[in-house]
């Protein structure tokens, strides 16, 4: 099994549509969760941070965190065509600045169709 | 903000060549990343630097060297290019504490090996 695991796509919705980005983990360890949104041919770029387990809203998205369930949400509401991009999740264990601790899912690939 | 850049962004070797990844970032960032991205496979981390003056391994790091020059500066070397090593390249950097829980990723370098 892997650590991360993520719906690879491809999600196609219309445009306006509510859409729903997943990830389940196995490590109860991690504490910290990103999401990660990236257009082709680009680097990926952070979209939303959370700490724990709860919600975080920021305009159109909102981060969801499970850490009982290991799962964690990303929600895009009256999604556009600028959204169509890969979606990763990732997340980190602790403060330590090792770099082995970043984790990311493969990505999910949305369309949203106009 | 230029954040963290990379250079060339698109590169052809031939097998046997090698070439050197050029990164800097202007974040005063400690941590610094190399990943390659391939489909299919995610992100995979070929090496990092938690901080000047150090260097790790990562989960692919054969067939490629690192240097951290200073601070800004994080290279990437193929000493002998392989077919294999066809891929998308990203640079990242972290910070310590806080905002240490979130990654800041160049946009890319897209190699082919022929």
């Amino acid at each position: 099994q892997k650590e991360v695991e993520q719906d690879p796509g491809p999600l196609s919705v219309p445009e306006g549509a509510i859409v729903s980005l997943n990830c389940t983990y196995s490590n109860s360890a991690f504490q910290y969760f990103m999401w990660y949104r990236q257009y082709s041919r680009k680097g990926p770029e952070l979209l939303m941070y959370t700490y724990s387990s709860g919600n975080k809203e920021d305009g159109r998205f909102t981060a969801q965190v499970d850490k009982s369930s290991k799962y964690i949400s990303l929600f895009i509401r009256d999604s556009q065509p600028s959204d169509s991009a890969t979606y990763l999740c990732a997340m980190r264990m602790t403060r330590d600045n090792y770099g082995q601790n970043f984790v990311f899912g493969p990505g999910t690939r949305l369309s949203v169709l106009p | 903000n230029a954040g963290v850049t990379q250079t060339p962004k698109f590169q052809v070797l031939k097998t046997g060549q090698s070439m050197t990844l050029q990164c800097a970032q202007d974040m005063n960032h400690n941590s610094m990343y190399w990943y390659r991205q391939d489909p299919g496979m995610g992100l995979r981390l070929i090496y990092y630097s938690a901080s000047e003056g150090t260097t790790d391994k990562g989960e692919v790091p054969n067939g490629y060297n690192v240097s951290r020059l200073n601070k800004r500066e994080f290279s990437l070397r193929l000493e002998s290019a392989a077919p294999s090593q066809t891929s998308v390249y990203f640079c990242a950097s972290s910070a310590q504490g806080g905002s240490g829980n979130t990654i800041y990723f160049g946009e890319g370098s897209w190699l082919t090996v022929v």
